[in-house]
């Protein structure tokens, strides 16, 4: 069984620029999160999908982070623009069922912002 | 608000001892913990998951312990190798997961 795929694993931007990252959940997987995890910290939840439809996008910073999920599978996150703070691993995860599944994490997509 | 600690932050311990890792959180209305691992640079890879109901899983060398009513899990892992060392990371699942900062393990050989 495949895993979670992300994309790129690795980006280095300019302040103010944009930014985007893909993932893929584990085929047949609902829900689908996104996890900002800064250096030497647990992950932070940005946004929860449940199929096509946003569940908690509480801790996500609309003014420059926005999230889709087409079609309720792949999921696109997208920094505009980039600020220095934003430097982090973006973290995808997915399971099988709202709240009470096991989670599953892709690799990672480590963002530089200078 | 859920928050979850882990203690201690770093531990280092010679290759064969048996260790217990904390973690703590405040609110026991939860669906499961999950105990992850992650290796520098890599994701965190899922080693044991725990639902509400229950008290403890096993997978080979590790038990994970949860008492709701205390607000607290543990990770025992049995005699510890080099190729332990890595971070390990709790979730606290109330229908979104909550992470603690994680143990940062060294076993040396």
């Amino acid at each position: 069984e495949a895993g979670v795929a992300q994309s790129p694993r690795y980006k280095i931007i300019e302040k103010r620029q944009s930014v985007a990252f893909w993932c893929n959940p584990i085929s047949g997987h609902a829900t689908l999160y996104w996890y900002q995890q800064i250096l030497g910290q647990g992950p932070k939840l940005l946004i929860q999908f449940q199929n096509n439809g946003v569940v908690d996008d509480s801790q996500l910073p609309k003014d420059r982070f926005s999230a889709e999920r087409l079609k309720g599978v792949d999921s696109t996150l997208k920094i505009q623009p980039a600020k220095l703070e934003d430097s982090a691993v973006y973290l995808c995860a997915s399971s099988l069922d709202l709240g009470t599944g096991e989670l599953f994490f892709g690799e990672g997509s480590r963002l530089t912002v200078l | 608000k859920q928050e979850v600690t882990q203690i201690p932050a770093a531990l280092s311990v010679p290759e064969g001892e048996n260790l217990v890792l904390n973690c703590s959180f405040t609110d026991s209305a939860i669906y499961n913990l999950q105990w992850f691992r992650q290796d520098p640079g890599k994701g965190l890879t899922s080693l044991l998951l725990i639902q509400s109901s229950q008290r403890e899983q096993t997978s080979g060398r590790l038990n994970a312990s949860l008492d709701k009513s205390s607000g607290r899990s543990t990770l025992y892992i049995a005699a510890s190798q080099p190729g332990d060392s890595a971070t390990y990371l709790c979730a606290v699942n109330a229908g979104k997961s909550t992470f603690g900062d994680g143990t940062t393990l060294t076993v040396k050989p």
